[in-house]
């Protein structure tokens, strides 16, 4: 079965401008979660998705959004890119919440850098 | 709100020796998983072993193991006869089956260096 896959890998971007990541989950898997991971603040939550519906959402602004489409597929939009968005974005995907222990599997990671 | 805690940012271990990370979180939930995930240079991140909390008995994956004392909010993973593939950074990660079920909590890791 093939792991969660996300694109780009790499990704140099400017100051003002938006970005778009994807996320494709294990096949079977409905749930997508994303989080940033940052030298200074560690692995944070971003928010997470089931069923196309967001569930949950971490203390980001609203710069920070996604989204998931019938497939499980996610996407993750930041708007006005700031510096500080510099990170390695990770998405991870889980069967559901009904599946003990709905364990996450995580993706390689897309590592933006804003400049 | 639940908070992870990982108390050593660093830890060095021999190749073949045992070593033993430290996790302590702070939750009001009674029902929840603990996990540990590996980080390598590579970035991926990969579950080393889970527990459930209603479970006594204590997870052992191979050359992993828990140690899980519940009323002490405590969650360690013992590596033994560390090899250099060890080497990786380690997040103790907190998952609560009901007001932060949606949501996986992680640690500020601790960086695992392997001595040949």
């Amino acid at each position: 079965k093939a792991g969660v896959t996300q694109t780009p890998r790499y990704l140099i971007k400017t100051r003002g401008q938006q970005v778009t990541l994807s996320c494709s989950p294990i096949s079977g898997h409905r749930s997508v979660s994303w989080y940033q991971q940052t030298p200074g603040q560690g692995l944070q939550f971003l928010f997470e998705y089931f069923s196309e519906t967001q569930r949950n959402k971490g203390n980001f602004p609203g710069r920070f959004s996604g989204r998931q489409f019938s497939n499980s597929r996610s996407e993750m939009n930041v708007s006005t890119l700031e510096l500080g968005d510099s990170a390695l974005y990770l998405c991870a995907s889980s069967q559901s919440r009904d599946v003990a222990p709905n364990e996450q599997f995580f993706g390689p990671g897309t590592r933006l850098t804003v400049l | 709100a639940q908070t992870v805690t990982q108390s050593q940012p660093e830890m060095s271990v021999q190749e073949a020796e045992t070593v033993t990370l430290s996790c302590t979180y702070d939750t009001s939930e009674s029902d929840y998983y603990l996990f540990w995930y590996k980080q390598p240079p590579s970035r991926q991140m990969i579950l080393v072993i889970r527990q459930e909390a209603y479970k006594q008995q204590n997870a052992t994956e191979n050359r992993f193991s828990v140690n899980f004392q519940k009323a002490a909010k405590s969650f360690s993973l013992k590596i033994s006869d560390s090899q250099l593939g060890d080497a990786a950074m380690y997040f103790c990660a907190y998952r609560g089956l009901k007001t932060s079920y949606d949501k996986v909590i992680f640690g500020p890791g601790t960086s695992l260096s392997v001595i040949p």
